[in-house]
């Protein structure tokens, strides 16, 4: 079964340097995701995409994060000057259609040093 | 107040029993999402209903939008269920979570 593929599963930065989180949607699918889950949180919506543009972002969304679909088949979420508090999971997910259920991969695992 | 309410927030059952989670939401949705997050942390999507029940296996799902709530159930239930079950609700292009059921089933 197709499946939605996250690297690196963990990364570990230093503040204040971007990171970016790669995710590879199922490949026919038209609706990506990008949530986070801090530890020991609930799961955060962060933005939609579609289109190659934003439908929907959340308030933690700031201008601190970035989305992109460089090629065909990468989603990328970039966070820019990374503060202690982004340590977080963060998932990826696609979905085919608006409305239809979503696959997620298995996470990055960001740490912040 | 959270948009999103579950219940209980913690579950432990024998191996058999059946299991019931709630959610019970306060916006308006276009459908609601069934999720299992496994220990390793990875998401699993169970169901997306927008009304009446679905069913798999094991589980069934059920949901009333006059009355803004859903349930999660599970029959003989067994060890391999143990993981958190997360409640979501999406409407337009926007998810939000609940904070999770943590079920232990003990052999």
């Amino acid at each position: 079964e197709p499946e939605v593929t996250q690297t690196p599963s963990h990364q570990v930065t230093q503040m204040g340097q971007e990171v970016i989180l790669r995710c590879v949607p199922i490949s026919n699918h038209l609706y990506f995701y990008w949530y986070r889950q801090i530890l020991g949180q609930k799961v955060e919506f962060l933005v939609s995409f579609y289109n190659n543009e934003i439908s929907e972002k959340s308030e933690i969304f700031d201008d601190q994060f970035s989305v992109e679909r460089p090629d065909g088949s990468n989603f990328t979420l970039k966070i820019r000057s990374t503060k202690l508090e982004d340590s977080a999971m963060y998932f990826c997910a696609s979905s085919e259609y608006i409305n239809q259920p979503q696959h997620f991969g298995d996470g990055t695992r960001l740490s912040i040093l | 107040k959270n948009e999103v309410e579950q219940s209980p927030q913690n579950l432990t059952a024998q191996e058999g029993e059946f299991i019931t989670i709630n959610c019970s939401y306060s916006v308006g949705i276009s459908a609601l999402h069934w999720l299992q997050q496994h220990p390793g942390g990875g998401i699993v999507s169970l169901f997306m209903l927008s009304s009446g029940k679905k069913k798999h296996g094991r589980l069934i799902a059920t949901i009333n939008i006059q009355e803004k709530h859903s349930s999660l159930h599970i029959t003989a239930s067994h060890p391999r269920d143990s993981a958190v079950y997360i409640c979501a609700v999406f409407n337009n292009n926007d998810m939000r979570f609940g904070a999770g059921t943590r079920l232990t089933v003990k052999p």
